[in-house]
């Protein structure tokens, strides 16, 4: 089954510091990415999302992430992050063999210092 | 309102008793999906409507899940004879419905079950 993977499950940081989360997923076809972000309390919003084109995107608040196809990733970055940045974030992939949903991957929580 | 909105934001229930969550999409979405994210299991797609079609159930974990979508808008996820594993947070999203698109999230139910 197509799969999707975040390695770093809690992230600590402090204010200022740069920030790469990863995502893999498990498929060689045709790929639609996503990040989303759940902030304390709120619902899931849309950082940023890849179709086509340019691998490297740029998302809200500074956020951006890089397609490399051949490994089949999706990480996202931010130079410098932000005590407001605190909170968990999710890879999703819509894989192009299975219909419209999104798998997700297991969720990154990020909290960063003041 | 302009977002995706789901009701009731909490519901607790007894083991056996059967639920039933609604999500009202936004307007001119003709594409609707639930999700579960629950501690063990992470995100995990249930099922999904686009317009007319039949939906796509093949996420839905047990024949006492069940969803309908009347007039192409408002949907209702029902849980019959709820288990203690059902509980979760249900989340609702949609989609415009024309290719390569974003799906935007609802603020959840979260359903306890005793």
């Amino acid at each position: 089954a197509q799969s999707v993977s975040q390695h770093n499950h809690h992230v600590i940081l402090s204010e200022a510091a740069s920030l790469e989360l990863g995502c893999n997923y498990s498929y060689g076809g045709t790929v639609n990415l996503f990040w989303y972000v759940q902030y304390p309390g709120q619902h899931l919003q849309l950082l940023l999302k890849y179709f086509s084109g340019d691998p490297l995107v740029k998302g809200i608040k500074g956020f951006e992430a890089e397609f490399i196809k051949s490994k089949f990733s999706f990480n996202l970055r931010k130079p410098s992050v932000q005590w407001s940045d605190t909170a968990e974030y999710f890879c999703a992939v819509n894989f192009g063999n299975a219909g419209n949903m999104l798998t997700f991957g297991g969720g990154t929580r990020l909290m960063v210092k003041p | 309102g302009a977002g995706v909105s789901q009701s009731p934001s909490n519901k607790v229930t007894e083991k056996g008793k059967d639920v039933e969550l609604r999500c009202d999409p936004i307007s001119g979405h003709t594409a609707l999906y639930w999700y579960r994210q629950s501690l063990g299991q992470g995100l995990e797609f249930l099922i999904y409507f686009q317009g007319n079609s039949a939906p796509d159930k093949s996420g839905l974990p047990s024949d006492r899940f069940s969803a309908e979508r009347t007039g192409g808008s408002v949907s209702t996820l029902t849980i019959q004879r709820t288990q203690q594993e059902d509980s979760a947070v249900y989340l609702c999203a949609s989609s415009s419905g024309t290719g390569q698109e974003t799906q935007y999230f609802g603020p959840g139910t979260r359903l306890l079950v005793l």
